[in-house]
């Protein structure tokens, strides 16, 4: 069964920070992986995807995510975090068929002024 | 644009009601899904469907029942609430076959007294 592991429920950046969520995942077929980000009281929006193409993945508003096989890892990037980036971020691991994604705890990022 | 409408936001019933909780999705998907989301746990998938009539049992089906008698609307159903199934509800639709994310909903919150 797949599964995805995100490490630390909270991050705290200072604003123009590097921002990087952790996400590990385990999977018994090649992966499809996602990131997704809630804003407070909305679903979920996708920010970018793995599907077996390049490893270095990039998303919407200035995030990306590089896979690392040797590592299972799908850690989320951005250089320079902005006060607009303070949401919920979801790592989430999916078969071929797509109807068994599986999505990590969560962490919620705040950015300081 | 794509839209997966849920039809209440935010509901209160009381311990024994029967529940209802309807989404509609203008995309023509085949599949669409029903997940409880908690602090701390993500999201959980609670059943999802994959075409008209068809149901599959996700994590945590006890307690629910699902209903897709059209392609478009995917309705969970709590036959008898109770206060453990106070949390958000989001529903979600996706193309079948495809590396596709999921598209989501705003989510229904409910609380049960």
């Amino acid at each position: 069964a797949q599964s995805v592991t995100q490490l630390g429920s909270h991050v705290s950046v200072s604003e123009g920070a590097l921002v990087l969520l952790r996400c590990n995942y385990s999977s018994s077929v090649p992966p499809y992986l996602f990131w997704y980000v809630q804003y407070p009281n909305q679903g979920l929006q996708l920010l970018l995807k793995y599907t077996s193409a390049a490893t270095l993945v990039k998303g919407i508003n200035g995030f990306e995510a590089e896979f690392k096989k040797s590592e299972t890892s799908f850690h989320l990037t951005k250089p320079s975090a902005h006060m607009s980036d303070a949401a919920e971020y979801f790592c989430a691991v999916s078969d071929y068929n797509n109807n068994d994604m599986r999505f990590g705890a969560g962490t919620r990022l705040t950015v300081k002024p | 644009d794509v839209k997966v409408t849920q039809s209440s936001r935010y509901l209160v019933k009381r311990t024994g009601e029967k529940v209802f909780l309807e989404c509609v999705q203008d995309m023509d998907h085949e599949n669409m899904f029903w997940y409880r989301q908690d602090p701390g746990l993500g999201l959980r998938l609670i059943y999802f469907s994959y075409d008209v009539k068809m149901k599959e049992k996700g994590d945590i089906p006890e307690g629910y029942s699902v209903s897709r008698e059209k392609k478009e609307r995917f309705s969970l159903i709590l036959e008898s609430a109770s206060t453990n199934q106070t949390s958000m509800y989001l529903c979600a639709s996706s193309l079948s076959g495809a590396t596709g994310e999921l598209f989501f909903g705003e989510g229904s919150r409910l609380t049960v007294l």
